[in-house]
């Protein structure tokens, strides 16, 4: 299947600062569905994208799909420290296959 | 609030033992996933099945593991035998496809709360 590879691994930030996590593929991806993990919890779905270009927001997170749909991006404006977690991005292949990539663990500082 | 229901949520267990994970998919979801999840490999996609057909198990050691879906309402997993390195938490996850076996817009998938296996 499909490789997404998500940079950077870890970030930590002060509260207040700006986030951003992305999510890269060598060939064209179907959609990208972006999950949160809580530590010590399980992932949950926050969103998907589809379209060429397309940008959503959900209050303080944005979330795009490049032109040539390679690749992602989810960015957190002021950050608070109920944002901590793992972020996934998630390709969703044909067939139903949904593959993650490895997930950028985001602390906030207080 | 429908869920994703995992049974057991911990497990210990001694090198060679028998495990079997159980999940409960969200009443009326056809697609149903296992995943196991560790610090070095994240989420590995282990197995999936589609009204309770296996699409996928290449991702799952097929010497010791074996996936089924005796019904719509139960998934099971098995390690037999079980081995340190099988330690992870195991994620069972379902969802519902209905546009089609070659959609291009993904589905949603719900996560239950996972298993978390320790052998030892």
């Amino acid at each position: 299947g499909q490789q997404v590879m998500q940079i950077p691994q870890y970030q930590h930030v002060q509260e207040g600062e700006d986030f951003t996590t992305y999510c890269n593929s060598s060939t064209t991806l179907s959609n990208i569905q972006w999950y949160k993990q809580r530590p010590g919890g399980h992932p949950v779905f926050l969103i998907q994208l589809v379209k060429s270009g397309e940008v959503k927001k959900q209050k303080r997170l944005t979330f795009q799909f490049g032109e040539a749909k390679k690749n992602s991006s989810l960015h957190i404006t002021a950050t608070q420290t109920t944002d901590v977690g793992t972020y996934f991005c998630a390709e969703g292949g044909s067939n139903y296959k949904l593959t993650f990539g490895k997930g950028t663990l985001l602390t906030v500082n207080p | 609030d429908a869920r994703v229901t995992q049974t057991p949520r911990h497990k210990v267990t001694e090198m060679g033992q028998e495990v079997t994970m159980r999940c409960q998919p969200i009443l009326g979801h056809n697609t149903v996933f296992w995943y196991r999840q560790t610090m070095m490999q994240g989420l590995e996609l282990l197995a999936y099945f589609r009204n309770r057909a296996p699409l996928d198990d290449s991702g799952m050691p097929k010497d010791r593991f074996s996936a089924e879906m005796p019904d719509a309402t139960l998934a099971t997993l098995k390690i037999q035998p079980s081995e340190p390195r099988d330690s992870a938490v195991y994620f069972c996850a379902s969802g519902l496809s209905d546009r089609g076996p070659y959609t291009t817009s993904g589905n949603t998938i719900y996560f239950g709360e996972g298993s978390w296996l320790t052998v030892v």
